[in-house]
């Protein structure tokens, strides 16, 4: 199983950006998938859950409005499109797998991409 | 929500020692709780989940206990390899961290 992020960098406030995870070693249209991230120095925080077949959707009240999840199962890959972007949306992103729905925790994690937020 | 809150934030403990960090959640969670273990620039990694059940993989010093509000994850002999930050999450209801336990060497 390997998760690997991409698209992280510097980006002003209140734009756009979108995150990308490359999923690979596993039937990844069998899975839900989850986004969390981690402010530098600070603890772990769920943003978003999708559906194996991308059809529910589910956001932390933090970024409802603001973030959202997506997937391709063609090209095995995640997203996560962040607009209106806040500087404490700074953060790495990890892209997370889960065995289930809810009640599940999550077995495997990507490597992370950081985004910061600048004023 | 439900909060998560882990205790202590730090600990310093010796190779050897028993080590014990204490979740309490705001509300029964029954035993809807996991255990991560990370280090210093990598992702979490999962070492227990429902409470007490052992990650395939995981070495036996850790073990997990508790129901309801109260969790704790034993280390019964710290080994050069676990000094990280440990995090407790509950997903009873969607998915809430604790705030994580540094563990230094002493």
């Amino acid at each position: 199983v390997q998760l690997v992020e991409s698209g992280g960098g510097v980006v002003q406030s209140g734009r756009s950006l979108r995150l990308s995870c490359a999923a690979s070693g596993f039937a990844f249209s069998n899975y839900a998938m989850h986004w969390v991230r981690q402010a530098p120095g600070k603890g772990l925080q769920w943003m978003s859950i999708i559906s194996y077949d991308g059809s529910d959707k589910y956001y932390a009240d933090s970024v409802k409005g603001r973030f959202t999840i997506s997937r391709d199962n063609s090209k095995s890959t995640l997203y996560l499109q962040m607009n209106s972007l806040r500087t404490e949306d700074t953060a790495v992103y990890y892209c997370v797998r889960t065995p289930g729905w809810f009640g599940n925790t999550y077995d495997y994690w990507g490597q992370g991409t950081l985004v910061t937020v600048s004023s | 929500d439900i909060q998560v809150t882990q205790s202590p934030s730090t600990l310093s403990a010796s190779v050897g020692d028993r080590v014990t960090i204490t979740c309490r959640a705001s509300q029964s969670i029954r035993s809807w709780l996991a255990w991560y273990q990370q280090r210093p620039g990598k992702a979490p990694k999962l070492l227990i989940y429902q409470a007490s059940n052992l990650e395939s993989g995981v070495p036996s010093r850790f073990s997990g206990s508790g129901s309801g509000t109260e969790f704790t994850l034993t280390i019964s002999s710290l080994q050069p390899d676990d000094f990280a930050t440990y995090y407790c999450q509950q997903y009873k209801s969607y998915w809430t961290f604790g705030q994580g336990t540094k563990v230094y060497i002493k």
